[in-house]
């Protein structure tokens, strides 16, 4: 398994501002994934974070607004742009151990409200 | 339209009771995984079930894969306060495909 920190793991912002969440992992993993769910809630993906490449974004996210950095196998960032109180959600990072069909280990999630 | 409906979408029970929750798709799955989130936290792997037709138990929980792999079930039996949560069915492939989720609350 792996062990997964997220910071922060809750935040009340000002809207405009930026916030940028990080996620790092107790072990190397090369895929690492962002999602966004309102509580109660299913999830949605964000984007998948590859180290060494550029991320790749599913529909309606794009990287002006969630821009995401992934330096290494162990560490990666999502930043929430410009944000509005429709950004108010549970945003979470997970990571894929090895292969396809494995189980994802997620993060605790960051808590997020816009005011 | 979401790959994979759950149903119900929330559930309310006493404690004791039993109850199913339905993950079903048009699609046909090579596995499906359950996964428990509870308030605050991410969600955790509960079983991932590859063959049609295969039940598979975790204590008070019993998970059956349809035999045509485009539906899964899971049964709990006497629901405890603890079983409360957010429970998730997903789909492993490039990227993950979660269920809509189906919202439990066992009450004391």
């Amino acid at each position: 398994s792996a062990v997964i920190s997220q910071k922060p793991s809750r935040d009340i912002c000002q809207r405009g501002t930026s916030l940028t969440i990080q996620c790092q992992v107790d072990s190397q993993v090369t895929m690492m994934f962002w999602y966004r769910q309102q509580p109660g809630q299913s999830l949605t993906l964000i984007a998948t974070a590859n180290q060494g490449s550029e991320a790749t974004y599913e529909s309606g996210f794009v990287i002006d607004k969630f821009p995401i950095s992934r330096p290494n196998l162990t560490f990666s960032t999502l930043t929430v742009s410009n944000m509005s109180p429709e950004d108010s959600s549970i945003y979470l990072c997970s990571v894929e151990l090895t292969g396809k069909g494995q189980p994802q280990h997620f993060g605790d999630g960051t808590r997020l409200s816009i005011l | 339209t979401q790959l994979l409906e759950q149903s119900p979408q929330f559930l309310s029970i006493q404690e004791g009771e039993n109850l199913t929750v339905y993950c079903n798709s048009s699609s046909v799955f090579s596995s499906l995984q359950w996964y428990r989130q509870e308030p605050g936290e991410g969600p955790v792997l509960l079983v991932t079930v590859v063959t049609g037709g295969e039940v598979k138990k975790l204590k008070r929980l019993t998970f059956q894969f349809g035999d045509a792999r485009k539906d899964s079930s899971l049964h709990i039996t006497a629901a405890q306060p603890g079983d409360t949560g957010l429970y998730l069915c997903a789909f492993p492939f490039n990227k993950f495909y979660f269920g809509s989720g189906t919202k439990l609350n066992v009450k004391p």
